[in-house]
């Protein structure tokens, strides 16, 4: 039970490249999201889905692509990198009732 | 909607003392209140959550929280302090998305 995987751990772009960072969980929860943390605010939510083809979008969707065809994958695309992407990226996989979220560890991304 | 304000960003304290670090959150539904620890370059470890009942709520490494409901607090506690505590907390609210305060970075010094 290997909980919520996030590949890759470390990642430069330049700007205006793409890239997806990926994020997978084997708990069977129907309900996954993206953060991202920047220095003095915490973690904001990009995206989050309630299950296989529903997706939405949270506090700070721009620049940021989701999909969800399994519920096991939740996918995180970035369609034209830009400095400002430069952050910390967390997935986390949610029990049914909403009691308690799991982390994975985190994707540190850099955009030059 | 929902806000989660902490109070201090930093928190420097010396090791066997107690602290208290500060969480206010305001929400127009009824929420579940969690703290995280994070340590550092890792993810976030569930440290305690409040989901119903006793307004007090014990966790891992002896930290401890009480749910108050008319001051809209969550305050996190911890009556004596080690080397090993020291990492950046969050508190959040929330059912299924959560939204996260900024931060409080505790320093435990010998």
């Amino acid at each position: 039970n290997a909980g919520v995987t996030q590949t890759p751990k470390f990642q430069v772009l330049k700007t205006g490249q793409s890239m997806t960072l990926q994020c997978a969980q084997d708990m069977n929860h129907e309900y996954m999201s993206w953060y991202r943390q920047d220095p003095g605010m915490g973690l904001r939510l990009i995206h989050y889905s309630v299950g296989a083809g529903i997706t939405d979008q949270g506090e700070v969707p721009n620049g940021y692509n989701v999909s969800r065809s399994t519920t096991e994958d939740f996918p995180l695309r970035l369609l034209s990198a830009a400095p400002s992407q430069t952050s910390v990226y967390f997935c986390a996989s949610t029990t049914q009732g909403g009691t308690e979220a799991f982390f994975g560890q985190g994707t540190r991304l850099t955009v030059v | 909607a929902q806000s989660v304000t902490q109070l201090d960003s930093q928190v420097p304290v010396f090791e066997e003392a107690p602290v208290e670090l500060r969480c206010n959150y305001s929400s127009s539904v009824s929420v579940y209140l969690f703290w995280y620890v994070q340590y550092p370059n890792q993810g976030l470890q569930l440290l305690l959550k409040y989901l119903s009942g006793s307004t007090l709520v014990k966790g891992i490494n002896g930290f401890e929280a009480e749910f108050n409901k008319s001051q809209t607090s969550f305050h996190l506690r911890k009556p004596s302090v080690h080397i090993s505590d020291t990492a950046e907390y969050f508190c959040a609210v929330g059912r299924r998305a959560l939204t996260f305060g900024s931060g409080t970075r505790l320093q435990v010094q010998p």
